[in-house]
């Protein structure tokens, strides 16, 4: 079983779309991300959110929001697609924890690989 | 927040030979510093990582050194193998509550056969 998976795997899109990527976990994790992964490799958190809050990377711009259905699947949505928003979006879970000793692990999905035209 | 550093961008090596990336990271209370692999093409996934309440940990040829004062740490690689080519990224983030592992910026390895 795919412990983070997302969809689609691939998107091309022509400027000034809305779309959408989906992630789900079956891991129980309490806490989902979205990281962008531009042509340098670079990983840039986005968002971090658990059923408590939501952490908003404030470079992010404001056409990128997640949508978060339940503690399982949090969804991306990119209004008005730019071209620099082409890259790789990576969904990832890890659980919250309290104590330093706990398991701390993220785990991605295997990205989705987005192309603006 | 927390900023993490990582250096080198790239690094090549000859098969056999010792890898070093190092990390820095300035926000003292970051306690948990993974380290993962991504290979061409696929997802980032752990390989080691280390808390603040050790300073070395070890696992087959892999290494990782934690000095909490000068708020650095490093990956060790011995006898490298091509297939240990791939972009490594170094994270920091603190385990007390919300938890937002922040990655450098990768280090390219590249085995020589």
């Amino acid at each position: 079983d795919t412990a983070v998976s997302q969809t689609p795997k691939y998107l091309v899109t022509q400027m000034g779309n809305d779309k959408s990527i989906k992630c789900e976990q079956n891991l129980g994790h309490d806490t989902m991300y979205w990281y962008k992964q531009d042509s340098k490799k670079f990983l840039k958190i986005m968002f971090s959110y658990n059923n408590k809050e939501l952490i908003i990377n404030e470079t992010v711009p404001n056409r990128f929001s997640p949508k978060s259905p339940d503690k399982a699947h949090l969804n991306l949505h990119i209004n008005s697609l730019e071209l620099g928003d082409s890259a790789v979006y990576f969904c990832a879970s890890s659980q919250v924890v309290l104590w330093v000793n706990t398991n701390t692990e993220a785990f991605f999905g295997q990205g989705t690989r987005l192309t603006v035209v | 927040g927390e900023n993490v550093e990582q250096h080198p961008s790239t690094l090549s090596v000859q098969e056999g030979d010792s890898a070093v990336i190092k990390c820095t990271y300035s926000d003292s209370a970051s306690n948990y510093f993974p380290w993962y692999k991504q290979e061409l093409g696929k997802r980032p996934q752990l390989i080691i990582d280390i808390r603040s309440n050790v300073g070395e940990k070890k696992d087959q040829r892999i290494a990782v050194t934690l000095n909490k004062t000068a708020k650095h740490f490093s990956l060790h690689i011995t006898e490298t193998q091509p297939e240990d080519s791939a972009v490594y990224f170094c994270a920091a983030s603190f385990t007390g509550g919300s938890y937002i592992p922040t990655f450098g910026r990768g280090t390219s390895l590249i085995v020589h056969p």
